[in-house]
């Protein structure tokens, strides 16, 4: 069964440009959360998506949407990329979270400069 | 709003100790507790998850308890190794997940 699967890796761009993450949940899975995580702040949650409709929010700019497709893969997107959204972001996806928890991808790099 | 915090920050033990992390949350009313593990740079590794309803989970060399009502939760490692050395965050979900900062820990052979 093959896990949460997460495109690209790593990402280099530049300060005022715009930057789409994508995540494949498990099979099955209709949940997608995304974080933020950097060494100053932690793990942060960004948002997360159930059957295509957004459920929860964390406490971050506009500048950071997302959206789910019929097929439950997720994607995030960060416009006017600022030296401070460098970090690695992180995708999970559940079953039922409230059952069986989330399993996490490996994360996308993203760097800014 | 929820709010997790793990202590300690970071731990080193030699090879072979039994250790304790801890880890304490401000709302009790959660649906689970879930441990994970992060090698530097990587994702996460779930390690164990509890149910609100549970007392214990139990896997291999690892031991996760929850007093729900005192909010509080501990990860219990048997005979620790070199290979377990990581960042354990400790994350509860009751309307989204919160994590904990974590502990990192470095066992050394």
């Amino acid at each position: 069964k093959a896990g949460v699967t997460q495109t690209p890796r790593y990402l280099i761009k530049t300060r005022g440009q715009q930057v789409t993450l994508s995540c494949s949940p498990i099979s099955g899975h209709r949940s997608v959360s995304w974080y933020q995580q950097t060494p100053g702040q932690g793990l942060q949650f960004l948002f997360e998506y159930f059957s295509e409709t957004q459920r929860n929010k964390g406490n971050f700019p506009g500048r950071f949407s997302g959206r789910q497709f019929s097929n439950s893969r997720s994607e995030m997107n960060v416009s006017t990329l600022e030296l401070g959204d460098s970090a690695l972001y992180l995708c999970a996806s559940s079953a039922t979270f409230w059952v069986y928890g989330y399993t996490f991808g490996s994360g996308t790099r993203l760097t800014v400069v | 709003k929820q709010e997790v915090t793990q202590i300690p920050a970071a731990l080193s033990v030699p090879e072979g100790e039994n250790l304790v992390l801890n880890c304490s949350f401000t709302d009790s009313a959660i649906y689970n507790l879930q441990w994970f593990r992060q090698d530097p740079g990587k994702g996460l590794t779930s390690l164990l998850l509890i149910q609100s309803s549970q007392r214990e989970q139990t896997s291999g060399r690892l031991n996760a308890s929850l007093d729900k009502s005192s909010g509080r939760s501990t990860l219990y490692i048997a005979a620790s190794q070199p290979g377990d050395s990581a960042t354990y965050l400790c994350a509860v979900n009751n309307n989204d997940m919160r994590f904990g900062a974590g502990t990192r820990l470095t066992v050394k052979p």
